[in-house]
């Protein structure tokens, strides 16, 4: 099955700084790519997606990029804030009739002052 | 904008004893699924849920695990025999029928203790 490995599990920024996830997958077969963010004790919330047919996407200051060769994809979120500190996980799916989120590991982001 | 809800949001349970998990997904959707988030780790997938029957299940999803949709609103996630390593937050979501893909929702979380 899928196998969605995400680095670092820990990454530490200060306010304005740019942060980088990053995510491997296994199975060629995926081809849809969420990020969800998760506060403490909260719900996971998608906050971008990118399709295979896509290399990269943006939305204001998240970003996600896609290579399909190397089978990994990435988030990049600049002028970081405050409030972008949560756990961000990444995940993959094999759309058909399932599609079952694989996630990742989790990154805990934390924003600095 | 509509959202899944979960109840309860708390469930304290002693091993040995079942417990029910109430999902109600959102109206139109067709997809449901069930998640499970043991703390400090990642969400795992439990088992999806499509035209009254199970698609699929992880490994997770043993005889001792049990999917309804009892009504038209409700998803239920049955665990009759609960172990200590149960205790997790189990998380709905669903989805609707979109063709290529379709943004799953997820609710607010139901965390089970069980003692």
């Amino acid at each position: 099955g899928e196998n969605v490995e995400q680095h670092p599990s820990t990454l530490s920024v200060q306010e304005g700084d740019s942060a980088v996830i990053k995510c491997t997958y296994s199975d060629s077969a995926s081809n849809y790519f969420p990020w969800y963010k998760q506060e403490l004790g909260k719900r996971p919330q998608l906050i971008i997606d990118i399709r295979s047919n896509v290399g990269e996407k943006k939305d204001q200051r998240i970003a996600v990029t896609l290579n399909k060769t190397a089978k990994h994809f990435s988030l990049h979120i600049t002028e970081t804030q405050p409030e972008d500190s949560a756990v961000y996980f990444c995940a993959a799916i094999v759309t058909g009739t399932a599609s079952k989120l694989t996630f990742g590991t989790g990154t805990r982001l934390q924003v600095t002052l | 904008e509509p959202e899944v809800t979960q109840t309860p949001s708390h469930q304290v349970t002693q091993m040995g004893q079942e417990v029910i998990l109430r999902c109600v997904p959102i109206s139109n959707h067709l997809y449901f699924y069930w998640y499970r988030q043991i703390l400090g780790q990642k969400v795992e997938f439990l088992v999806s849920f499509y035209n009254n029957e199970i698609s699929e299940k992880s490994e997770i999803f043993d005889d001792q695990f049990s999917v309804e949709r009892p009504d038209g609103s409700n998803f239920t996630l049955k665990i009759r025999s609960t172990k200590l390593e149960d205790s997790a937050m189990y998380f709905c979501a669903s989805r609707v029928d979109r063709g290529y893909h379709g943004e799953q929702y997820f609710g607010p979380g139901t965390r089970l203790t069980v003692t």
